[in-house]
């Protein structure tokens, strides 16, 4: 089944303690991105990758890394998470090399920073 | 800036009626637009595209959507709704990069 999927589902951490959030599709996709949804300011784009070891900053980039180093991988990475990054984030995927083509989202990771 | 704006946050409909769901966005050269729809517990998913051609484009489930170039606007419709169309929907535009810009979401409630 073609899906984008993303670990873990639900964590729970607290201020400054490392953290990664998996994000993996199965479709041979190009294009990857990682968005946050807030509650009034719906989904914003924090990193988005065009290839492999091509990544590039969206709107909201501040204390996020990625790394695309793999095709069907793209992690998200928060070094020193703090209670301004609790939020939903999900990660997408397209065909091409950019946005033009649908994007298939992943089920989405509800993080809470304590 | 370029942005996205989705006036109606929540909506209350009863079913069967009508549904037309805003969407505006600020930049005069050429857009792409996207409809996304988010069930509850779900992920986002597509119900239509214009990239180009006829402005009024069909996408799943019946909806439609009408590009209005002189509008800036790129609305949402449904002629009749149906209680499983309870869902946030997202409005996107791409202003020609590589980036999608997606509006606040409006959140519809069908009555049943």
């Amino acid at each position: 089944e073609a899906q984008v999927t993303q670990n873990p589902r639900y964590l729970i951490t607290v201020t400054g303690k490392k953290l990664t959030v998996t994000c993996s599709q199965n479709m041979n996709h190009e294009y990857m991105s990682w968005y946050r949804q807030d509650p009034g300011l719906g989904l914003r784009q924090i990193y988005y990758s065009m290839n492999v070891e091509v990544t590039d900053k969206g709107d909201v980039p501040e204390g996020y890394k990625v790394s695309r180093k793999e095709k069907r991988n793209f992690p998200l990475i928060l070094e020193s998470p703090s209670p301004n990054q609790t939020s939903l984030y999900f990660c997408a995927s397209s065909q091409y090399r950019d946005w033009r083509d649908e994007q298939f989202f992943g089920p989405g990771t509800r993080l809470t920073v304590l | 800036a370029q942005s996205v704006s989705q006036h109606n946050h929540h909506v209350i409909l009863s079913e069967a009626a009508s549904l037309e769901l805003g969407c505006n966005y600020s930049y005069g050269g050429t857009v792409n637009l996207f409809w996304y729809v988010q069930y509850p517990g779900q992920h986002l998913q597509l119900l239509l595209k214009y990239f180009s051609g006829d402005p009024l484009v069909k996408g799943i489930k019946g909806f439609e959507a009408e590009f209005i170039k002189s509008k800036f606007s790129f609305n949402l419709r449904k002629p009749s709704v149906q209680w499983s169309d309870t869902a946030e929907y997202f409005c996107a535009v791409n202003f020609g990069n590589e980036k999608l810009t997606f509006g606040t979401g409006t959140r519809l409630t069908i009555i049943p």
